[in-house]
């Protein structure tokens, strides 16, 4: 089955500098790649996604790169804020357009970003 | 913006004891998950429903668990008989039947198995 490996576990970074989390997929079969925020007692927010079918794609501050060849997606946090503290979970799964199909998620990367 | 809800937010219950976690999901989705996260480790699938059945489960989803959609707005996680290993949070999910497998979650429910 898919298997989803996320690196760095933890990383610091102070206010304004750039962020990238990456994940690594085994399932060459997986299209469909979303990215989730974790905010200290709330469930996992759905922050960017990409489709298998595109190579990257923006959301102002926030970019998530696909590299289909390497099995890996990359996400990018540009000018980060205090607020961007948080956990994030890169997740793949096999079927972009059929709903009921399970995520499987990367084990996290806390973010700190300090002021 | 609508929203997944859950309850509780902490349940505490004994070892063997049965639990029912709760969540309603947004309001025109079709498809439901329950997935847990035993601390610090990875999210993990557990289980979708759609039209009253399971669409898809995992290993872990054994005899011990059960889904249910009551009424026209709940959707429950039942533990027949809890054990220590089923600590963990919680989340139930939804998504559209014809998006892009976009799951929004709720706030998740942390169960403790003393």
């Amino acid at each position: 089955g898919e298997n989803v490996e996320q690196h760095p576990s933890t990383l610091s970074v102070q206010e304004g500098d750039s962020a990238v989390i990456k994940c690594t997929y085994s399932d060459s079969a997986s299209n469909y790649f979303p990215w989730y925020k974790q905010e200290l007692g709330k469930g996992p927010q759905l922050i960017i996604d990409i489709r298998s079918n595109v190579g990257e794609k923006k959301d102002q501050r926030i970019a998530v790169t696909l590299n289909k060849t390497a099995k890996h997606f990359s996400l990018h946090i540009t000018e980060t804020q205090p607020e961007d503290s948080a956990v994030y979970f890169c997740a793949a799964t096999l079927s972009f357009n059929q709903a009921g199909t399970a995520l499987i998620f990367g084990k996290g990367t806390t973010l700190s970003v300090s002021s | 913006e609508p929203e997944v809800t859950q309850t509780p937010s902490h349940q505490v219950t004994q070892m063997g004891q049965e639990v029912i976690l709760r969540c309603v999901p947004i309001s025109n989705h079709l498809y439901f998950y329950w997935y847990r996260q035993i601390l610090g480790q990875k999210v993990e699938f557990l289980v979708s429903f759609y039209n009253n059945e399971i669409s898809e489960k995992s290993e872990i989803f054994d005899d011990q668990f059960s889904v249910e959609r009551p009424d026209g707005s709940n959707f429950t996680l039942k533990i027949r008989s809890t054990k220590l290993e089923d600590s963990a949070m919680y989340f139930c999910a939804s998504s559209e039947p014809r998006s892009s497998n976009t799951q929004y979650f709720g706030p998740g429910t942390r169960l403790t198995v003393l």
